[in-house]
């Protein structure tokens, strides 16, 4: 089946740091990449959709110059959080599809914690 | 406003035993429902997909029900085994509304299963 590897699965970092996140799809194409960000016990949260070659699209609320989005290839998606803070601290997801396909499962990856300190 | 609600939130019970988890929800149009598990610390993984016109899909021990009148699902898991211990999310795709991947995400199932 199709594979999402993401990378760190765990990072702990400075306050004022930033922190690279990447996402990769392994034997497919993905098109569109979203990243997510969950709290304990609380849903996935879009943060923003990251198309193959053009600007992400982020959802109300999220700011784009802190977490910055780049979709180069259509293998792979990062996000950099920068200048991060305790607040950031977050399991940060990404998932991958591939869209010239129709609907289909989303393949996630298996996450980054982040603790900033 | 497109919602996903699951009950119960939380459930513990003995290996061996059956459960079945609830999916309610208000996304319309309706495009598909997907029921995802989700170990601590990792990503969901993908246990089923059912469209408008499916009422049931099973993937081994687990089988999903789909009534799209009532806007409800269940996920239906037979013969617990500890691995099943996980978060267990429903999710549903609309072709508006949602997120801009179009999902709504339940909270989740919390499951334990127990020796």
């Amino acid at each position: 089946g199709a594979v999402v590897s993401q990378h760190p699965s765990w990072v702990i970092c400075k306050s004022g740091t930033s922190v690279k996140i990447e996402c990769r799809s392994l034997d497919f194409q993905a098109t569109t990449m979203f990243w997510y960000r969950q709290f304990p016990k609380q849903s996935l949260m879009l943060m923003a959709t990251s198309n193959e070659g053009s600007k992400a699209t982020y959802e109300q609320g999220v700011e784009k110059d802190k977490f910055l989005i780049n979709h180069a290839s259509l293998t792979l998606s990062t996000l950099t959080v920068t200048s991060a803070h305790p607040e950031d601290s977050s399991f940060y997801i990404c998932s991958a599809q591939n869209r010239d396909r129709g609907y289909s499962p989303l393949h996630f990856g298996n996450g980054t914690r982040l603790t900033v300190t | 406003k497109n919602q996903v609600e699951q009950s119960p939130q939380s459930l513990i019970i003995l290996e061996g035993k059956n459960c079945t988890l609830q999916c309610n929800y208000t996304v319309s149009p309706f495009s598909n429902l997907r029921w995802y598990k989700q170990d601590t610390g990792r990503g969901p993984v993908s246990l089923t997909i059912m469209t408008f016109s499916e009422n049931t899909k099973s993937n081994g021990r687990y089988t999903a029900t789909l009534d799209a009148d009532t806007k409800q699902s269940s996920l239906h898991i037979t013969a617990s085994q500890l691995s099943d211990s996980a978060s267990y999310i429903c999710v549903v795709s609309g072709y508006s509304g949602g997120g801009a991947d179009g999902l709504t995400f339940g909270k989740g199932t919390h499951l334990i299963i127990q020796p």
